[in-house]
């Protein structure tokens, strides 16, 4: 089992639809989540970060977590071409400073 | 505020010699990590600095590999014998006072013939 799964894709949503991205990990120990978005060939930037159960929102995105379900996922709201990318999620321990990441999810946005 | 930056951005290489990637993190950032990321996979975590001292090394960091923080500002990492394997992004984040989220430079695109 890996430690941070994600669905690869490639997910499709329509212009103005909410794209929504999920991950789960194994670690119970886990204790803070972020979200980075990849365009092709660029770095990751951090779009958003999570320590806490319940929803986090900022501007179009909002983070979910559940840590009793081992699950966290990103909601995207207006999607808009720009937002076509390859969002990783990302996992550490207070303690243990490395980040575990999944594969990412690739998403499109159709105009 | 500049950002974590990498040089070089590319580097191309034969089998078997030698690279040194160099990383200047943002400025007040105490702590320093190096990932790998190869093609259609996420950032493989492969060390980490806080200040000059480096506290934790992956096991993908072979004999070969070896990074050093000399005054707990800029890093290198250098591959040696460089095998075609090595090919891949390396990247660099850094983060700090009492931050934990990592803020990763645009990385070195490093392939080797």
């Amino acid at each position: 089992q890996k430690e941070v799964e994600q669905n690869s894709g490639p997910l499709s949503v329509p212009e103005g639809a909410i794209a929504s991205l999920n991950c789960t990990y194994s670690d119970r120990g886990s204790q803070s989540f972020f979200w980075y978005r990849q365009y092709s060939g660029k770095s990751p930037e951090l779009i958003m970060f999570i320590y806490s159960n319940g929803d986090k929102e900022d501007g179009r995105f909002t983070a979910q977590l559940n840590k009793a379900s081992q699950y966290v996922s990103l909601l995207i709201r207006d999607s808009q071409p720009s937002d076509s990318a390859t969002y990783l999620c990302a996992v550490n321990n207070f303690g243990n400073e490395k980040l575990t990441f999944g594969t990412g999810t690739r998403l499109t946005i159709i105009p | 505020d500049t950002g974590v930056s990498q040089n070089p951005r590319h580097k191309i290489t034969k089998r078997g010699q030698n690279v040194t990637f160099r990383c200047d993190p943002i400025s007040e950032h105490n702590r320093l990590y190096w990932y790998r990321q190869t093609l259609g996979q996420g950032p493989e975590f492969l060390t980490y600095f806080q200040n000059e001292a480096q506290l934790e090394k992956s096991r993908l960091l072979s004999d070969r590999f070896s990074a050093e923080r000399p005054k707990g500002s800029f890093s290198t990492l250098e591959i040696q014998r460089t095998e075609q394997g090595d090919s891949a992004m390396y990247l660099c984040a850094s983060t700090g006072g009492g931050l934990n989220e990592q803020f990763f430079g645009p990385g070195t695109r490093l392939t080797v013939l």
